[in-house]
């Protein structure tokens, strides 16, 4: 079955870019997906990219995207205390119902 | 406009009561998911309605669990004879259902505490 795997923490300090890595099994997704979990509150859609894309830029972050090895990372350049948070990575199961997501990357960045 | 809602924001009951979830979608958004968020596991889909197509329901962990979806609009959802493992935070999403880029809106979740 699908399954998405990713590390479970990384601390950096403020000012420096945090890369969160994931790994995917299932290659008929045509979005793979980020969310972000800020404590106390819901998932909130972070950024995506389309399967046939390599890379995709959006203000601070930045989304790699290898088909081949099926991994996924999401870089936060200039990483603030405000983005401490859990972020997960995502992909939509093979029959396009759900998604299925790791078990999240909690970001720790201190001052 | 409103996002997804859902209630109660906590639930605290004994083993073996029954228990109900709501969840209030984004109104005209076709798609309704149910996912649990368990400590260390992570989110694990439950359910899918999708207009007035059958559910998905392969990610229900047992028969004690169940989900209906009235009118399109709100949905229940029931876990039966709840047990300790059953606690965990029950996260609702809805989507405009399109093909390609589904967008899923999650609600703040239901804590749920067996005890």
């Amino acid at each position: 079955g699908e399954d998405v795997e990713q590390s479970l923490f990384l601390s950096v300090r403020e000012g420096d870019s945090s890369v969160i890595n994931c790994t995917y099994t299932d290659s008929s997704s045509t979005y793979l997906y980020w969310y972000k979990q800020e404590p106390g509150a819901g998932l909130q859609l972070l950024t995506y990219i389309f399967s046939n894309m390599d890379m995709k830029q959006d203000q601070r972050l930045t989304v790699l995207l290898n088909k081949k090895d099926k991994h996924l990372s999401l870089r936060i350049a200039d990483t603030q205390t405000g983005d401490s948070a859990i972020y997960f990575c995502a992909e939509a199961n093979q029959a396009g119902t759900a998604l299925i997501f790791g078990k999240g990357t909690t970001l720790s960045v201190s001052s | 406009g409103a996002g997804v809602s859902q209630s109660p924001s906590n639930k605290v009951t004994e083993k073996g009561k029954d228990v109900e979830l709501r969840c209030d979608p984004i109104s005209g958004h076709t798609a309704l998911y149910w996912y649990r968020q368990s400590l260390g596991q992570g989110l694990e889909f439950l359910i899918y309605f999708q207009g007035n197509s059958a559910p998905d329901k392969s990610g229900l962990p047992s028969d004690r669990f169940s989900a209906e979806r009235t009118g399109g609009s709100v949905s229940t959802l029931t876990i039966q004879r709840t047990q300790q493992e059953d606690s965990a935070v029950y996260l609702c999403a809805s989507s405009d259902g399109l093909a390609g880029l589904d967008t899923q809106y999650f609600g703040p979740g239901t804590r749920l505490t067996v005890l």
